[in-house]
């Protein structure tokens, strides 16, 4: 069946790149994605790449794709406190009208 | 505009209470989501519609009855909640049902006495 998973805790210090990483099961997907949730507030979109890319830049945000193994990383390059949240990631599945989230990953980021 | 819009921010009620949560988006999105979030855990889906219509239901008890007056809102109303359904409710929209990302609110945080 659908499973995303991902690692449950982060630390890292501030200033330093934090990376976040997933992995899917479903060969099909054809968009992944980055969210973050900060405490008591709803999800935000951070980035989605395409299956057919194995990379996508943006400003501090890395995100790499291996569609081969199925993994999808998130790196924060000069990560700081304000990166403190939950990050989800994501694929959307069964001709991408559900969106399947991992169980998120809590970054913590030491001053 | 690339807000989606939930009210109430806070919602306690009794078993026995009916209440409705409204989701608002003015992006021009032809698809919109209901999700329920417990604590420490991904959102899981509960409805989908599409173009104003309910494209996915995943088998959510009937006592939550959603509903889409037009493209632009989406209500969920509840009725003889239990206990357990306390949780935060997020809704979502995206541009179309199919592979676009999805743009949450901020939620409704359900607490059932």
């Amino acid at each position: 069946g659908e499973d995303v998973e991902q690692s449950l805790f982060l630390s890292v210090r501030e200033g330093d790149s934090s990376v976040i990483n997933c992995t899917y099961t479903d060969s099909s997907s054809t968009y992944l994605y980055w969210y973050k949730q900060e405490p008591g507030a709803g999800l935000q979109l951070l980035t989605y790449i395409f299956s057919n890319m194995d990379m996508k830049q943006d400003q501090r945000l890395t995100v790499l794709l291996n569609k081969k193994d199925k993994h999808l990383s998130l790196r924060i390059a000069d990560t700081q406190t304000g990166d403190s949240a939950i990050y989800f990631c994501a694929e959307s599945i069964g001709g991408g009208f559900k969106t399947i989230f991992g169980a998120g990953t809590r970054l913590f980021v030491k001053a | 505009d690339t807000e989606v819009t939930q009210t109430p921010k806070h919602l306690v009620m009794g078993m026995t209470n009916k209440k409705s949560l409204k989701c608002e988006q003015h992006m021009g999105h032809r698809a919109m989501y209901w999700y329920k979030q417990k604590a420490k855990k991904p959102p899981e889906l509960m409805f989908v519609y599409s173009y104003e219509k309910l494209s996915i239901n995943e088998s959510v008890p009937s006592r939550f009855s959603p509903e889409c007056p037009n493209s632009s809102l989406l209500n969920l109303h509840l009725h003889a909640l239990q206990p357990e359904d306390s949780a935060l409710y997020l809704c979502a929209s995206s541009q179309d049902a199919v592979g676009y990302e999805q743009y949450f609110g901020p939620g409704t945080r359900l607490t059932v006495t």
